[in-house]
């Protein structure tokens, strides 16, 4: 199965910096997404991404679907952006999605 | 937006009872249902999908007699963990398509077995 690799693990901002989350996968895909985990458990969809660019408000994500990665941008991070980001894609071959280790974010004021 | 509605939110049972989680999508059809276990600072990992009226398709490793999915009807889907263990102890997920808005989760099930 897919392989999902995502860094950093851990990052600590403060309020106001700009992040970079990188997704790397290991084979092709026909979706992908990433979500938050908030410190409360609930998963938020972020981007349906499977290739190309998108933005919503703060937050913008890219896959380069040739190259086997997707980054997601954080832009003024705030204390509520606070939690874990996962990147789940999901194969071609069947319809589970595969989610990485996540990368946890702690944004101080 | 789409909604899953995932009750109870918390539960401690005792060693050995069984536990009963529901996932319930409110104004959409939920053919399929994905659950999801997540212990401590780690990620999610599919236990089991299910599809409306047919058997659940288990992950390996996942023990089909110890969690019992349902999935009787579009709207409602149940896993119980039954004689439960504390290594049991997770945080529970459910996950479903069909909303048109990518993959919608429950808000989770918080499960600790003394």
């Amino acid at each position: 199965g897919i392989q999902v690799e995502q860094s950093p693990p851990d990052l600590i901002l403060q309020e106001g910096a700009n992040s970079t989350l990188r997704c790397n996968f290991s084979d092709s895909v026909n979706n992908l997404q990433w979500f938050h985990q908030n410190p409360w458990g609930q998963l938020i969809n972020l981007f349906y991404i499977p290739s190309g660019t998108k933005q919503n408000g703060r937050l913008s994500a890219t896959t380069v679907a040739t190259e086997r990665y997707s980054l997601l941008y954080i832009s003024s991070s705030q204390t509520t952006d606070s939690g874990v980001y996962f990147c789940a894609p999901r194969g071609n071959q069947g319809g589970k999605l595969i989610f990485g280790q996540g990368t946890e974010l702690s944004v101080k004021p | 937006g789409a909604v899953v509605s995932q009750h109870p939110s918390r539960v401690i049972c005792k060693s050995g009872t069984s536990v009963k989680i529901e996932c319930r999508s409110l104004d959409f059809q939920a053919t399929t249902m994905f659950w999801y276990r997540q212990f401590p600072k780690q990620s999610l990992m599919l236990m089991a999908t299910s599809n409306e009226g047919s058997k659940a398709t288990y992950e390996q490793g996942v023990e089909k007699d110890k969690f019992l999915i349902n999935h009787a009807s579009l709207t409602l889907s149940t896993l119980t963990v039954t004689s439960a263990h504390p290594e049991d102890s997770s945080f529970y997920i459910c996950s479903t398509t069909g909303s048109g808005y990518g993959y919608t989760f429950g808000s989770g099930t918080r499960l600790t077995v003394v």
